[in-house]
């Protein structure tokens, strides 16, 4: 059973960088598939963010690519976002997800984790 | 304003049928059999419906159903159960920014 949790802070001050953490379990991250980020405001539609696949290649949103950096460690089975130069319009639940590669559907998702920006 | 479009909302009584369009363009909807849907209760992650196009996820209800039509792809929900009240969306591959979704329809079961 594929499960994917979210860590990071809740609370991220404006024109400071978010980072958030995902940790997979019951799958290694090494063996393919897309891995990514797709955030939520409250009460509005998904946005996606940003793919890495295992061996380091990355996709993004080209409305975000130049505040978003995504990585994976394959040694943890883990994978991270970094969102810089944060503003409310950020404020969103962040869910990490895995995408088939195929034909980028997310058949996994984590359990979101919401992260306000404010002072 | 979102890159896929879909009704805000659309409802029905227990039993009955309903629809659910996602409208796009050439470079996504259109250009790629690559149409996902999801169903997402309050609070909750999003949940696969369907994917490219028509194919149903093992454990996903066949009441369930997705099909396409030039740049409108559509999901269909048969025999409305109380549970399947909740918001829905749509996503495609696009050429131009790899993955959209819709804004979203909320479904009421009356």
């Amino acid at each position: 059973q594929v499960q994917l949790q979210e860590s990071g802070p809740g609370l991220v001050k404006p024109s400071e960088t978010l980072s958030l953490t995902c940790a997979v379990s019951g799958y290694p991250i090494s063996r393919g598939y897309y891995w990514g980020w797709i955030r939520q405001p409250p009460g509005k539609e998904l946005e996606w963010i940003a793919n890495i696949y295992h061996d380091g290649r990355t996709y993004y949103n080209a409305s975000l690519k130049s505040r978003v950096i995504i990585s994976v460690d394959t040694s943890k089975n883990q994978f991270s976002l970094r969102l810089t130069s944060v503003t409310a319009a950020d404020t969103a639940v962040y869910y990490c997800a895995r995408l088939r590669s195929s034909s980028w559907y997310v058949d996994y998702w984590g359990q979101g984790t919401l992260v306000t920006v404010s002072s | 304003q979102s890159a896929l479009t879909q009704p805000a909302s659309v409802s029905g009584s227990p039993g009955q049928s309903i629809t659910i369009s996602c409208t796009g363009t050439n470079s996504d909807v259109g250009g790629y059999n690559y149409v996902s849907w999801y169903q997402q209760h309050p609070g909750k992650a999003p949940k696969l419906m369907i994917y490219d196009v028509s194919n149903r996820p093992s454990g996903v209800s066949d009441r369930f159903s997705g099909s396409k039509s030039g740049s409108t792809a559509s999901l269909t929900v048969s025999g409305l159960q109380a549970e399947d009240e909740a918001d829905y969306y749509c996503s495609s591959y696009a050429s131009s920014t790899a993955l959209v979704f819709g804004g979203g329809t909320k479904l009421t079961v009356l």
